[in-house]
């Protein structure tokens, strides 16, 4: 496709279940990341990843959020044991370099719901 | 201290009006990288300007100006001639660049901006 694309569009759990939450970047971009944007807010960071490299994590809120991107191309964000607070759309954006520069391409995001 | 602020939660333009965005930061980095992007309502996070610190003159990009002003660690979005699908939740974000490798952005709360007809 065209641009980054996320799936599922909406995800409900209900709290203490598991989700799997999906990013396809544009093909043959290096940089991918996910940030947690809550409503009203603007996005927070949570992870960074060079190809299947993980470089930085530090936005992560606890050891219940895991990222992987395994083969350098789709991403997945898991998170264990939903709770409430994790209620937020998830954006995933990728870049075509290893350096970021000037600009990120988002998907639409996965709007989460834990009831 | 947030790093990123943006003092209109919401501000209504009339169409073909000009528009100013306000942004403030604050950072200790002598390298860092300024940003504005776009969120209609289909939730998309659409990249609209750049600005490096290290730029003396002000990114344009069409419609679109950043007014920098480094020394007030100010960087307004102007937004000329506004049309209607200019709608949307306006976002400035800011990339520090003193430790190499870090490459996220931190997001401010955003303008919602409403073009009137």
């Amino acid at each position: 496709g065209a641009g980054v694309s996320q799936s599922p569009r909406y995800k409900v759990a209900k709290r203490g279940q598991d989700v799997a939450l999906r990013c396809d970047p544009i093909s043959g971009h290096v940089s991918l990341f996910w940030y947690q944007q809550a409503l009203g807010q603007g996005p927070e960071f949570l992870t960074y990843f060079q190809n299947e490299a993980q470089l930085d994590k530090s936005g992560l809120p606890s050891d219940r959020f895991f990222a992987e991107r395994p083969e350098g191309s789709v991403s997945t964000l898991k998170i264990q044991r939903t709770q409430q607070e994790d209620s937020a759309v998830y954006l995933c954006a990728s870049s075509p370099r290893d350096r970021v520069g000037e600009k990120l391409f988002f998907g639409s995001g996965t709007q989460l719901s834990v009831l | 201290a947030q790093k990123i602020t943006q003092t209109q939660p919401g501000m209504f333009v009339q169409e073909k009006e000009a528009v100013t965005l306000d942004c403030t930061y604050d950072t200790s980095d002598q390298s860092y990288g300024l940003f504005w992007y776009k969120q209609p309502s289909s939730g998309e996070m659409i990249f609209l300007i750049y600005q490096g610190s290290y730029d003396e003159q002000n990114a344009t990009e069409g419609r679109y100006s950043l007014n920098f002003q480094k020394a007030r660690k100010s960087a307004n979005l102007v937004i000329s001639a506004s049309q209607l699908g200019d709608s949307a939740m306006y976002f400035c974000a800011m990339r520090e660049d003193s430790n190499f490798g870090n490459e996220k952005l931190t997001f401010g709360t955003g303008t919602r901006l409403t073009i009137i007809p």
